[in-house]
Order: C-alpha cells, then sequence, then structure tokens
C-alpha cells in the first residue's frame, strides 16, 4: 500500500494567516492526489483533486500544488469557516489511501 | 444536485454480518464508481471498495475476504456487506460518488459527493 504522510498533525493559527499543510506518498502517484476538509461529526468535504484542480464551489484561498510524492495545500487566508481537519488521499493505486489529517486549531 | 442517503443496522454483535445501502439521488447511477469509506472514532479515513453501475468492483485487500460491495440499478442503491465483525469494525461509515479524470492509459477517480454517513457500533 501505498503510505501517506501528513505535516504538522496539528497547526495552530489565527484568521488571516497564510498555511501550508504538506502531504507525502511513499511512492509517486503523479497528481493524482485529492484535498479534503472534515469538519466535527460530518462527512469530508472535496477541496481540490488532480493535486491542483479547485472543486467547483470551493473558495479560491484554496490551492493544491505537487506532483510525484510531495504535494501542498495552501490557504491564503485563513477564514473562520476553515478551521477543520484536512486529508490528504492518493487515487493512484489500489487501495486507496488517505494521509492521517491534519488538524487547524484557533490560536 | 446529487444526494447520498445511507442508512442500515447501527448496533451488531461480535461475527455479526454489517450490511448498509446508499441510494443515489438527483444524479446519473451510471457512468460513475460508487465508494464505501469508514473512519474510527477519533481516527482516520480508510476506503473500503467501490463498484460501478455494471458490477465491477474493487476492494481493499485488508477486507477484501469479509466484504462485499453490490449494486441495484433499478433502485440507484449500492450496498457494503461485511462479515464477521468485531469491535475494530466500529466506525462511521460513508458513501461517495467517484468522478474521474483520464490519464495517458487509465482513468482515475476521487471521491466529489458523499453521504453524511452512518454510525455503526459492534459490541457484546
Amino acid at each position: 500500500d501505498i503510505q501517506m504522510t501528513q505535516s504538522p498533525s496539528t497547526l495552530s493559527a489565527s484568521v488571516g494567516d497564510r498555511v501550508t499543510i504538506t502531504c507525502r506518498a511513499s511512492q509517486s502517484i503523479s497528481s493524482w492526489l485529492a484535498w479534503y476538509q472534515q469538519k466535527p461529526g460530518k462527512a469530508p468535504k472535496l477541496l481540490i483533486y488532480d493535486a491542483s484542480s479547485l472543486e467547483s464551489g470551493v473558495p479560491s484561498r484554496f490551492s493544491g500544488s505537487g506532483s510525484g510524492t510531495e504535494f501542498t495545500l495552501t490557504i491564503s487566508s485563513l477564514q473562520p469557516d476553515d478551521f477543520a481537519t484536512y486529508y490528504c488521499q492518493q487515487y493512484n493505486n489500489y487501495p486507496y489511501t488517505f494521509g492521517q489529517g491534519t488538524k487547524l486549531e484557533i490560536k | 444536485q446529487v444526494q447520498l442517503q445511507q442508512w442500515g443496522a447501527g448496533l451488531l454483535k461480535p461475527s455479526e454480518t454489517l450490511s448498509l445501502t446508499c441510494a443515489v439521488y438527483g444524479g446519473s447511477f451510471s457512468g460513475y464508481y460508487w465508494n464505501w469509506i469508514r473512519q474510527p472514532p477519533g481516527k482516520g479515513l480508510e476506503w473500503i471498495g467501490k463498484i460501478n453501475h455494471s458490477g465491477s468492483a474493487s476492494y481493499n485487500p485488508s477486507l477484501k475476504s469479509r466484504v462485499t460491495v453490490s449494486v441495484d440499478t433499478s433502485k440507484n442503491q449500492f450496498s457494503l456487506k461485511l462479515s464477521s465483525v468485531t469491535a475494530a469494525d466500529t466506525a462511521v461509515y460513508y458513501c461517495a460518488r467517484s468522478k474521474w479524470s483520464q490519464g495517458s492509459y487509465y482513468y482515475y477517480y476521487y471521491m466529489d459527493v458523499w453521504g453524511k454517513g452512518a454510525t455503526v457500533t459492534v459490541s457484546s
């Protein structure tokens, strides 16, 4: 299985900050990576697919980049609604695998 | 706007079979893959398997011996069965739709629409 490792596991930030979350794959997954946002008690929500394509309806302050084994999710200016847990997921190989999550907390 | 509604038994005893169904409303059923994903309490996400309208399925090898995913195109529904459950199968189970992106030789599927989740607890 491809291992997906996110860093950091927890991130404390303030409204208006620019934040970056990193996701590393244990082997190359080309650009077949998605990012999801999950709030407590809710289903994950797709933010980014194909590493850098913004899902329809997702605010443009979210962006993704990377290819191969290293990827980043950037939020350009944090809004109160953005405090949540973020997961990366590879869909290059079966079984599809997720990172362990990054919890974004209010500083 | 497509919506996924899921249901099934919420409390099981060890060795019983988990059974969940997900209904698709407001969108096409054919032309997509349909997934099951689970999340144990306080933990991360685990992909279980997927199926398309013609019944072509793929499973996570870690669960493959116990999992069956099936489809009922007449009702726009797909289902999950997980046999011989233990406490380790306690989780929120989600259904989700997969859209595709086209690569050089293959299609690649990401999950764009999710159900709200169903909590399944295994306890004696």
